[in-house]
């Protein structure tokens, strides 16, 4: 089965360091994968994709994601948080038919 | 280019009430979506949409209906609105040509009492 994984509810991290948001998944074939970011009462805001290609993947607001095939992991990774990125943030596996699965999120806090 | 618009952007409704949530978007997008997001749970596909005329069911469509009488309205119906509906709902589309890439809708809160 098709599925997605983010293993931490929230991650807590002071600004200026730097941050990891976990996702795994499992998939038959080549995945998709996505993250967005939700700001508070807000819709969910695409921030990078991996689709083929190198295995680090840069996105919006200096984030960047590193796919790793053997792992099946695609975490999300920025070398140095400040407080404005702290957000709700999902990985998404897109499963073929115009269809996504999205994880259950992770909430980021990054404290000044 | 507003992109997906959703109105309204709050409603409190009263049980067994029914309402209509809308959804627009203005990039002449093929494909459009209706979710629903559950604290902790992601979001969950209620109905979705390939083109005018077109729906199909998601992951959790009972409550729900929708209608596609054009490419750029996407509606939401909910018919006897009940507590298990208090959520937020987010409307998409994707292109035709990049099916996997979804532009959202900035939501709207739902609470049935």
């Amino acid at each position: 089965a098709q599925s997605v994984a983010q293993p931490e509810d929230q991650v807590n991290v002071a600004e200026g360091n730097p941050l990891t948001v976990k996702c795994t998944y499992s998939v038959s074939g080549n995945p998709y994968l996505f993250w967005y970011v939700q700001y508070p009462n807000r819709g969910l805001q695409f921030l990078l994709k991996y689709i083929t290609g190198d295995n680090l993947v840069k996105g919006s607001y200096g984030f960047e994601a590193e796919f790793n095939k053997s792992q099946t992991s695609f975490h999300l990774k920025k070398p140095s948080a400040l407080v404005s990125d702290s957000a709700l943030y999902f990985c998404a596996l897109y499963t073929g038919g115009f269809k996504t699965i999205f994880g259950a999120g992770t909430r980021l806090f990054v404290k000044a | 280019n507003a992109g997906v618009t959703q109105t309204p952007k709050f409603r409190i409704l009263k049980i067994g009430q029914s309402m209509t949530l809308q959804c627009t978007q203005d990039m002449n997008h093929n494909y459009m979506y209706w979710y629903r997001q559950d604290p902790g749970m992601g979001l969950k596909l209620i109905y979705y949409s390939v083109g005018a005329g077109i729906t199909d069911k998601g992951e959790v469509p009972n409550g729900y209906n929708v209608s596609r009488s054009t490419t750029e309205d996407f509606p939401l119906r909910l018919e006897l609105a009940a507590p298990s509906q208090t959520s937020v709902y987010f409307c998409a589309s994707t292109p035709r040509d990049r099916g996997y890439e979804q532009y959202f809708g900035p939501g709207t809160r739902l609470t049935v009492t």
